[in-house]
């Protein structure tokens, strides 16, 4: 099925380091929605924007809804080593979407932080 | 709130056996899903429902069957596991608004020998 682009695929990073991930589509959505995963667990929400130019914060991090509706960024600050996982960015609704919940997934960005 | 919870958590079929895999939210969310996550493939919509007593097909279906008969509860069936379905099922469900945020189960791992 349709995917996002999202980059980049991993990063390894200091402690303390900041870190910065995008995804691109080349159709619109409504809602862009950044994920959490731990090995073994579900995709916890991390943030959920629903207006284009959008920008919101839960604590350390930061998600902006693109003013073209086509991309998202997601930034951590200060990283720490619980912030290993796989972070994925979805879209939702818009041209290429539907009236009900169905996500388009980026490929995920696998994050590796060492103390 | 427990949120979405799925059990069970890990099964192993022989091919050809049938199971039943069930989903239950409690915020009274009108939509569910039915998601499987395999490595390069991502997460692929299976079947969905957008209200009590209703499904449809999502991208993915063959091979299963869903349920609806309850607004907390979903249920995901395999009439005739095969190899092909060995994966990481996750239930999610969301409010009826497009473009509510989806939450999703802590997922079940399924493998078929």
């Amino acid at each position: 099925g349709q995917q996002l682009n999202q980059s980049p695929q991993s990063m390894f990073i200091q402690e303390g380091e900041d870190v910065s991930m995008n995804c691109t589509s080349s159709s619109i959505f409504n809602t862009w929605l950044w994920y959490k995963q731990d090995p073994g667990e579900g995709p916890v929400l991390l943030i959920a924007l629903y207006k284009a130019g959008e920008l919101t914060s839960n604590g350390r991090l930061t998600a902006q809804f693109g003013i073209t509706r086509k991309d998202s960024f997601l930034n951590i600050s200060a990283s720490i080593p619980s912030d290993v996982g796989i972070y994925f960015c979805a879209g939702q609704g818009g041209a290429g979407g539907t009236s009900y919940g169905k996500l388009t997934f980026g490929q995920g960005t696998i994050l590796t932080v060492h103390p | 709130n427990a949120g979405v919870t799925q059990t069970p958590k890990f099964r192993v079929l022989k091919t050809g056996q049938s199971m039943t895999l069930l989903c239950a939210q409690d915020m009274n969310h009108e939509y569910m899903y039915w998601y499987r996550q395999d490595p390069g493939m991502g997460l692929r919509l299976i079947h969905y429902s957008v209200g009590e007593g209703t499904t449809a097909k999502g991208e993915v279906p063959d091979g299963y069957n869903v349920s609806r008969l309850k607004k907390q509860n979903f249920l995901l069936g395999l009439e005739s596991a095969a190899p092909s379905q060995t994966s990481v099922y996750f239930c999610a469900s969301s409010f009826r608004t497009s473009g509510g945020a989806v939450f999703f189960g802590p997922g079940t791992r399924l493998t078929v020998l």
